[in-house]
């Protein structure tokens, strides 16, 4: 069985343009979370998805948002980027809202010039 | 904001010798987890116990819960080099929430 899946795993961006990360969870896992790292504030949670909806939201502006598609698959928009955006960003999956074992994607590490 | 704090923040020991690493939170907890990170890399799970439980064993693992001083601790016996990564605690408050809150790791290094 694949594992959870990220791409890209590596960019480079300039302040204020905009970035799309993907992630395609492990096959029959529906339930999706985002968290991001840094060294500084450490993993902190972004979103969380279950059957196309959103269930949980961190505390992020709304510079910050996701979506998840029908066949589970989620992507995060990060708007008008800052270099405080720099970070590895983590995707996870789990088969159900109600399992507490989540599965790590590898992440796409951002950096903001 | 963390919920977790881990102590010690570094670990660096002996190949064979016993690593134990501590975890404390704020708040009440549904399930309390513990992860693995190889640098920069995705995050394993190693462990969970619910908040009933006292104490989880899985292979070289050993976990232990106290609510009432809302602490964990990882124990890894007879450690490897392999082992050596970054180890973070995770609590989720509520049953059915992937809202896990991490706390700040403990980098453990282990010496051949």
């Amino acid at each position: 069985k694949a594992g959870v899946t990220q791409t890209p795993r590596y960019l480079i961006k300039t302040r204020g343009q905009q970035v799309t990360l993907s992630c395609s969870p492990i096959s029959g896992h529906r339930s999706v979370s985002w968290y991001q790292q840094t060294p500084g504030q450490g993993l902190q949670f972004l979103f969380e998805y279950f059957s196309e909806t959103q269930r949980n939201k961190g505390n992020f502006p709304g510079r910050f948002s996701g979506r998840q598609f029908s066949n589970s698959r989620s992507e995060m928009n990060v708007s008008t980027l800052e270099l405080g955006d720099s970070a590895l960003y983590l995707c996870a999956s789990s088969s159900g809202p109600n399992t507490g074992e989540l599965f790590f994607g590898e992440g796409s590490r951002l950096t903001v010039l | 904001s963390q919920q977790g704090e881990e102590d010690p923040q570094a670990l660096s020991i002996q190949e064979g010798e016993n690593a134990t690493m501590n975890c404390s939170y704020k708040t009440s907890i549904n399930n309390l987890q513990w992860y693995r990170q190889n640098s920069g890399r995705g995050l394993v799970h190693l462990i969970l116990i619910r908040s009933n439980e006292r104490e989880k064993h899985s292979g070289r693992l050993r976990v232990t819960l106290d609510t009432s001083k809302k602490s964990s601790s990882l124990l890894i016996t007879a450690s490897r080099a392999a082992d050596t990564a970054s180890y973070f605690c995770a609590t989720d408050r509520f049953q059915g929430a992937q809202k896990l809150v991490f706390g700040q790791g403990t980098r453990l290094t282990i010496n051949p």
